[in-house]
């Protein structure tokens, strides 16, 4: 199946400090979102970005797709404790019809 | 979007026993899957479940081993049989909806 490769794996930030983190896919996506997951919860969708390029935001988030269309990133702007969790971003397979995930980005915020 | 409710929430479960895992969706959708997430791992999929047909199912995934029922647009079954420590996992249904992926809550199942 497809791969999709996070970076990096885990993140240890100070309350207040930029997030950046990204996400490279060996083949072109036509479509990328990004997930946040707390602990024993489903994954709850971020943003959803559908044209090479795009730059989106949802409050302190942003993401981008890549003009490759084989990658997108990820920003959070003044990082708070309860952004802590995992972020994964997934990209759909050949079809369309189901999506591939991203090895996930573990973020800390320490208060 | 959809809501989606998947129960049990949680459960610990007896090896060797089989539990079965339901899902619901608030409006009517064509694609629904279920993906495993191990723990500290990603999400993987299991099976697409397909309305009035059987499922299909991912490799490493066998119908023996999780069947699966969806018997309407809106509801879909999972079933974890004879199950071992290897599947103490989160299980969660996911809908297909305009292009993106959401999900329930989860199903968290320990297995002692």
């Amino acid at each position: 199946g497809q791969q999709l490769n996070q970076s990096p794996q885990s993140m240890f930030i100070q309350e207040g400090e930029d997030v950046s983190m990204n996400c490279t896919s060996s083949s072109i996506f036509n479509t990328w979102l990004w997930y946040k997951q707390d602990p024993g919860e489903g994954p709850v969708l971020l943003i959803a970005l559908y044209k090479a390029g795009e730059l989106t935001s949802n409050g302190r988030l942003t993401a981008q797709f890549g003009t490759t269309r084989k990658d997108s990133f990820l920003n959070i702007s003044a990082s708070i404790p309860s952004d802590v969790g995992i972020y994964f971003c997934a990209g759909p397979e050949n079809t369309g019809n189901q999506f591939y995930f991203g090895t996930g980005t573990s973020l800390t915020v320490i208060p | 979007s959809a809501v989606i409710s998947q129960k049990p929430s949680r459960d610990i479960c007896q090896r060797g026993t089989s539990l079965t895992i339901q899902c619901q969706v608030d409006s009517q959708v064509t694609m629904m899957f279920w993906y495993r997430q191990q723990p500290g791992q990603s999400l993987t999929l299991i099976a697409t479940a397909n309305q009035g047909s059987e499922a299909t199912y991912e490799s490493g995934f066998v119908i023996d081993k999780f069947p699966i029922s969806r018997p309407n647009l809106t509801f879909s079954t999972l079933t974890v049989s004879n199950m071992s420590p290897e599947d103490s996992s989160i299980y969660l249904c996911s809908v297909r909806m305009e292009n993106t992926i959401y999900f329930g809550e989860g199903s968290w199942l320990t297995v002692v």
